[in-house]
């Protein structure tokens, strides 16, 4: 079945500046890759996603990029706020008819001020 | 648009009992799926229902573990003979179709003492 991986696993940044997070995928049949943000306690938000006939895909200071090829895909944080500290999960479908996502383990984001 | 409501958002339960959970898609979506979530970790998928159908059970434990979509009313994820290992927040989510975006609910909080 499909495995994802996620790094870092923590990331500590200034406020200003960039945050990449990376994932990897296992498998070449996964065709949709959502990026969920999620609070301390309140429930994973979507942010961004991005489907297999995309390279890239941008939404004001959140980027995702991914490559098929070699199964991986990256979200792009630009001008970090405090307010973007959270955990961050990619995910991958694993099928074509839902939305049973493989998840990655999780980024925790801090922004320091 | 209320959103995917879940109900309730905290239930403890004793070693032994039965816990329900319950899930309200979003309006017009026809699509549920149900993730657990440990403490500091990831999302794992557990089930993903059409109504009255199951699609994929494949992350749900064979036993205790059962799940259902009614045609009229919440799906429900339900646990049998609860243990502490049980013991998780409970995110459902719901998505208009196949592949398209999923939205989550608040998540139930179950805590089995």
């Amino acid at each position: 079945g499909e495995n994802v991986e996620q790094h870092p696993s923590t990331l500590s940044v200034q406020e200003g500046d960039s945050a990449v997070i990376k994932c990897t995928y296992s498998d070449s049949a996964s065709n949709y890759f959502p990026w969920y943000k999620q609070e301390l306690g309140k429930r994973p938000q979507l942010i961004i996603d991005i489907r297999s006939n995309v390279g890239e895909k941008k939404d004001q200071r959140i980027a995702v990029t991914l490559n098929k090829t070699a199964k991986h895909f990256s979200l792009h944080i630009t001008e970090t706020q405090p307010e973007d500290s959270a955990v961050y999960f990619c995910a991958a479908s694993i099928s074509n008819y839902g939305q049973n996502f493989v998840f990655g383990p999780g980024t925790r984001l801090s922004v320091l001020p | 648009n209320a959103g995917v409501m879940q109900n309730p958002r905290h239930l403890v339960r004793r070693r032994g009992q039965e816990a329900r959970l319950r899930c309200s898609p979003m309006k017009g979506h026809s699509h549920v799926y149900w993730y657990r979530q440990l403490p500091e970790e990831g999302l794992k998928f557990m089930v993903y229902l059409q109504k009255e159908n199951i699609i994929d059970e494949s992350g749900m434990p064979k036993e205790r573990f059962s799940a259902e979509f009614p045609k009229e009313g919440p799906s429900i994820l339900r646990i049998q003979q609860v243990v502490r290992g049980d013991s998780a927040a409970y995110f459902c989510a719901s998505s208009l179709g196949g592949n398209t975006e999923a939205f989550f609910g608040q998540g139930t909080r179950l805590t089995v003492v």
